[in-house]
């Protein structure tokens, strides 16, 4: 069973500082992609990595994948109120049709 | 462009009861995933369907839980004689191709859930 461990669970910061949260596993995933969920919503895709040490960019938001594509974070810079939110990574092993999830990281940003 | 549709939203029954969750997935989508959430836990995969198949239902429980996507109309998740531990949310995804080893260039789309809560 591949699980994936998300670090921390809750986090709350004030408005302008740095975060970063993390995604990992003993499992090697052929993609993972980061979700963020706003409470009485569903999950919104933020981003999907690939390859094995790469990294992506969304605005304030840098995405990382581990070398052996075991782990992966998220670094928000000068975090705002709406990045509020519930953040999960998913992970495809690439054989099956199923996506599994961390629990989440818990963040909220205080103005 | 409509986006993953589910009904109803919030819906309460009494243990025993049934429940129908309904999800028509994206205009152009025919694979249609259920997930289902419970509070403090990961999302987690309970079946998937084509048009008119169930391809993997692996995370159903196996009794009263049945699931179809027919080939006209939504996909529906069935709850029969629910109790207490049926209350959550549960999510509907499509996408416009199953997932596999090619998964960065497939996306789910999720819906915004149905809130089950069983008294």
């Amino acid at each position: 069973t591949q699980l994936l461990e998300q670090s921390p669970q809750f986090l709350s910061i004030q408005e302008g500082e740095n975060l970063t949260v993390y995604c990992n596993s003993s499992s090697v995933f052929s993609s993972l992609q980061w979700y963020r969920q706003e409470p009485g919503e569903g999950p919104v895709l933020l981003v999907t990595v690939v390859t094995g040490g790469e990294v992506k960019k969304l605005k304030r938001l840098t995405f990382q994948f581990g070398d052996a594509r075991k782990d992966s974070s998220l670094h928000i810079t000068a975090a705002q109120p709406g990045d509020t939110g519930l953040y999960l990574c998913a992970g495809h092993g690439g054989s099956n049709y199923k996506l599994t999830f961390g629990k989440g990281t818990l963040l909220t940003v205080n103005p | 462009n409509a986006g993953v549709m589910q009904n109803p939203r919030h819906l309460v029954r009494r243990r025993g009861q049934e429940a129908r969750l309904r999800c028509s997935p994206m205009k152009g989508h025919s694979h249609v995933y259920w997930y289902r959430q419970l509070p403090e836990e990961g999302l987690k995969f309970m079946v998937y369907l084509q048009k008119e198949n169930i391809i993997d239902e692996s995370g159903m429980p196996k009794e009263r839980f049945s699931a179809e996507f027919p080939k006209e109309g939504p996909s529906i998740l069935r709850i029969q004689q629910v109790v207490r531990g049926d209350s959550a949310a549960y999510f509907c995804a499509s996408s416009p191709r199953g997932l596999s080893s090619n998964s960065g260039a497939n996306v789910l789309t999720f819906g915004a859930g149905s809130r089950l809560t069983v008294l």
